[in-house]
């Protein structure tokens, strides 16, 4: 069974530009998760989505913002990039809707602002 | 309020040692999952226990460890006979009602040959 999968696995931009990040969850998973790591740093909650709606979002800033799609991949969107936005971000997917269940993480993306 | 603490920022031990990895948490729930991942220097996490709350037995697999002790509200992990491979970060979360993941900062391991 193929495991999440992150694409691109390396992204730059210079500030000012757009990202786009992709996520495609464990078949049958329906829940989506967003991580931002900066380098060194722990994991910050970004967004949730479940069932094409974004369920819960953490203390980011709007130009940060995705979606799912109906086969549950999922897409994050970075506008107006700064270079703090430079980390890891790490897409998470979970089987059902329920906080009991194990996130399994794809290998990330990992994006550089120049 | 929903909490994990790794106290432990970095730790170095020489191969073949054993080494336990700390974790505290705190939380309202009466029903709580816990999980220990690792990061390799990769960057993907890797998932390697997930403990509910009613379930207070050890685990061990292969030279993984983990002891969960509701009465101290802590689950920590041990790596026996340590390898170079085990170095990693290693984070614990705690499963929180609002389904969302609450994460410790992690513990980095080194083991040195």
């Amino acid at each position: 069974e193929a495991g999440v999968t992150q694409s691109p696995t390396h992204l730059i931009k210079t500030r000012g530009q757009q990202a786009t990040l992709r996520c495609s969850p464990i078949s049958g998973h329906t829940s989506v998760y967003w991580y931002q790591q900066a380098l060194g740093l722990g994991l910050q909650f970004l967004l949730w989505y479940d069932e094409g709606e974004e369920r819960n979002r953490g203390n980011f800033p709007p130009r940060f913002s995705g979606r799912q799609f109906p086969n549950y991949s999922s897409e994050l969107n970075v506008n107006a990039l700064e270079l703090e936005d430079s980390a890891l971000y790490l897409c998470a997917s979970v089987l059902a809707t329920s906080y009991t269940d194990t996130q399994y993480f794809g290998p990330g993306t990992r994006l550089t602002v120049l | 309020a929903q909490k994990v603490t790794q106290a432990q920022t970095e730790i170095s031990v020489v191969e073949k040692e054993d080494v336990t990895l700390d974790c505290v948490y705190e939380t309202r729930d009466t029903t709580y999952y816990l999980f220990w991942y690792k990061q390799p220097p990769s960057g993907e996490l890797v998932f390697l226990i997930r403990r509910n709350s009613f379930d207070e037995q050890n685990e061990i697999s292969g030279r993984y460890s983990w002891n969960f002790q509701k009465s101290t509200s802590s689950f920590n992990f041990t790596i026996t006979a340590s390898q170079v491979v085990d170095s990693a970060v290693y984070f614990c979360a705690l499963g929180d009602s609002n389904y969302q993941l609450i994460w410790g900062a992690g513990t980095k391991l080194i083991i040195k040959p």
